[in-house]
């Protein structure tokens, strides 16, 4: 079982639409959850890191986490073709700070 | 403020040789961790390294080593390349004894090995 799982995609949206990106988690020890966005070719982006049950907003992106479900998602809201990329999903946990990666899900936004 | 470095930006190699991937932190952070990011794939955890010691370690083979210098810079060492070592490997910063151990990554070293 991985322990960080994602949806691998595409899911496409129309532009001005919301994106929801969705991430399921195994590891009950994991205390912080990122969201990278990665480009093709490039290298990861740190778009938000939340640790708090709830959501947390920052401009057109909301992450939102439930421990209980161990379930992580971020929203897109006014979905921009720039923001197609593929979206990475991340725990953190263990005494050190090893990492987790989901597999990514790859997001078109069609204009 | 500056942030993660990684050099070279493309590599090829042939299968059996040795290979080294230098990394230079983000200002201010004390942490490096290493990941191999295959096509299609998300980063896989190598390992990290902080005040100079490994930290941890994914499952990857002694072929894979490091090391971590005073100034927080880091190496990544792989022998004996196998065709299957060919990927992005990228280093992530960080600044153990933050809240939340947010990694930042660097632009990453494409290799190919043939």
């Amino acid at each position: 079982q991985k322990e960080v799982e994602q949806n691998s995609g595409p899911l496409s949206v129309p532009e001005g639409a919301i994106a929801s990106l969705n991430c399921t988690y195994s590891d009950r020890g994991s205390q912080s959850f990122f969201w990278y966005r990665q480009y093709s070719g490039k290298s990861p982006e740190l778009i938000m890191f939340i640790y708090s049950n709830g959501d947390k907003e920052d401009g057109r992106f909301t992450a939102q986490l439930n421990k209980a479900s161990q379930y992580v998602s971020l929203l897109i809201r006014d979905s921009q073709p720039s923001d197609s990329a593929t979206y990475l999903c991340a725990g953190h946990s263990g005494g050190y700070q090893k990492v987790t990666f989901g597999t990514g899900t790859k997001l078109q936004v069609i204009p | 403020e500056t942030g993660v470095t990684q050099s070279p930006t493309h590599l090829i190699k042939t299968r059996g040789q040795q290979v080294t991937l230098r990394c230079s932190s983000q200002s201010g952070h004390n942490t490096v961790s290493w990941y191999q990011q295959a096509l299609g794939q998300g980063p896989q955890f190598i390992f990290q390294y902080y005040r100079e010691e490994e930290n941890g370690r994914g499952n990857f083979p002694p072929r894979f080593s490091g090391l971590q210098f005073p100034n927080y810079s880091s190496e990544l060492n792989v022998n004996a390349l196998e065709l299957d070592d060919s990927a992005l490997y990228l280093c992530a910063s960080s600044l153990t004894g933050q809240a939340g151990a947010v990694q930042y990554f660097g632009p990453g070293t494409r290799l190919t090995v043939t």
